[in-house]
């Protein structure tokens, strides 16, 4: 499973759009790049998903560049509620499933 | 639809004291189950994963151990509780053996302390 390294932490004030990159400079071929939320005393829930280029759903954006060896996801105009560690996971059909460290994104009013 | 169920939520246990959580999985066939756990303010550290009944794979010797009696079912046990062991216990499921293995789904979670 690609090793994956994000910052620790990040802070916005609502309104803005926020891009949290991670590292994966091991990807292979078959991996998926996918993105997690969690919030305190829950378990983590998925966000977004995707191969290569760009994918949107009603929530955030995944940009992938064409190497492959980072990804962005794009959360556009934070609210407070939006504030949680992120964590994004790259792995294919593997068994063993291991997150990062995620990031702690911190929105003020 | 597919729902992952833990229990219990809460849970005080004195050092030294057995434990038992459980898991369940509805909806879904064959699925690979895993237990995370997860201290206060960290990331979360995979603890154990199984791809079947009976198979069961160990990231982390300590403990601790899971047991799959069931195809939807996972049980973490100790025999005896450390301090260490406190934290929020994470039970997950996704579907093997696609490109969408590793979408996984998450519990409820369980909050240990042990005191």
């Amino acid at each position: 499973l690609a090793k994956t390294t994000q910052p620790i932490s990040m802070d916005s004030y609502e309104g803005q759009e926020v891009n949290i990159t991670c590292s994966h400079n091991n990807i292979a071929t078959n991996d998926y790049i996918t993105w997690y939320q969690q919030f305190p005393s829950q378990g983590p829930r998925f966000i977004i998903q995707g191969y290569k280029t760009k994918v949107t759903n009603e929530v955030a954006s995944l940009f992938i560049p064409a190497d492959r060896k980072s990804s962005t996801l794009s959360l556009p105009r934070v609210s407070l509620s939006d504030t949680a560690v992120y964590y994004c996971l790259v792995g294919g059909a593997t068994n063993k499933l291991i997150f990062g460290t995620g990031t702690l994104l911190a929105v003020q009013p | 639809s597919q729902t992952i169920h833990q229990w219990p939520a809460t849970l005080v246990q004195p050092v030294g004291s057995p434990l038992s959580l459980e898991c369940t999985v509805e909806g879904t066939s064959n699925p690979n189950l895993y237990w995370y756990r997860q201290a206060a303010g960290r990331g979360l550290q995979l603890l154990f994963y199984s791809v079947g009944i009976g198979q069961i794979s160990s990231e982390v010797p300590q403990n601790l151990s899971a047991s799959r009696p069931q195809d939807r079912q996972f049980i973490l046990s100790s025999k005896k509780l450390l301090l260490s062991d406190s934290g929020f216990y994470l039970c997950a499921w996704s579907v093997p053996g696609s490109h969408s293995g590793n979408t996984i789904y998450f519990g409820e979670g369980s909050w240990l302390t042990v005191v």
